[in-house]
């Protein structure tokens, strides 16, 4: 059982333009979220979190937008840079743990 | 500053051995975290611990286990290894219970 989906493994983006990821849950008792970049042979790396509390977030080029009553969040990178080309994972949590989503595979295109 | 250590990078087994795998916090962090990825697919949680107490654990058999030091360092101990067991295992670790987790670059462990 997924709890929280990244229904787009991909994602092309010219550079410059707006790059929009999407995250989907299942759980309503989840309530912080975050975002996580991935490279290859590196861990993931922290980008950007919101609580439940919150619809918005936003931190230089990544804005991270929560619809609780969807059960969806978002992450937009605007301007899009070739260096953002990566997986891209969200993450949820309601306790100790948190779940991961699958992953999206960002390429920015220069 | 020194980020999330983890050792070794790489490691091949066969089929039956054991395995420890360690991890050493950001300095200050209390709380350490396992996961497992394995190719096209999201970390999966294993275990959490705190203050050297195990604070959650995730959908994995009793052949994986954990524990923290006094240093808040920690180990992964998988036991009876199987070829499923393949993955890149990823520490993380935050200040406290909840919060923003920070990764190690993980140990890829191959099981033949």
């Amino acid at each position: 059982d997924q709890q929280v989906k990244q229904n787009s493994p991909s994602l092309s983006v010219q550079e410059g333009r707006i790059s929009i990821l999407n995250c989907d849950y299942t759980n309503s008792m989840f309530d912080y979220f975050l975002w996580y970049k991935k490279y290859p042979a590196e861990g993931p790396t922290f980008l950007i979190s919101i609580s439940s509390i919150k619809d918005k977030n936003e931190d230089g080029r990544f804005t991270v937008f929560l619809n609780k009553s969807a059960k969806h969040l978002s992450l937009h990178i605007v301007p899009s840079q070739p260096g953002d080309s990566a997986v891209y994972f969200c993450a949820a949590s309601g306790t100790y743990k948190y779940i991961f989503g699958t992953g999206t595979r960002l390429k920015v295109l220069a | 500053d020194a980020g999330v250590t983890q050792s070794p990078t790489h490691l091949i087994k066969t089929r039956g051995q054991h395995v420890t795998l360690r991890c050493s916090p950001i300095s200050g962090h209390k709380s350490v975290s396992w996961y497992q990825q394995v190719l096209g697919q999201g970390p999966q949680f294993i275990f959490q611990y705190y203050e050297k107490e195990e604070r959650g654990r995730g959908n994995f058999p009793d052949r994986f286990s954990a524990r923290q030091f006094p240093n808040y360092s920690s180990e992964l101990n998988v036991n009876a290894l199987l070829l499923g067991d393949s993955a890149l295992y990823l520490c993380a670790s935050s200040l406290a219970v909840l919060g923003e987790q920070f990764f190690g670059p993980g140990t890829r462990l191959t099981v033949l």
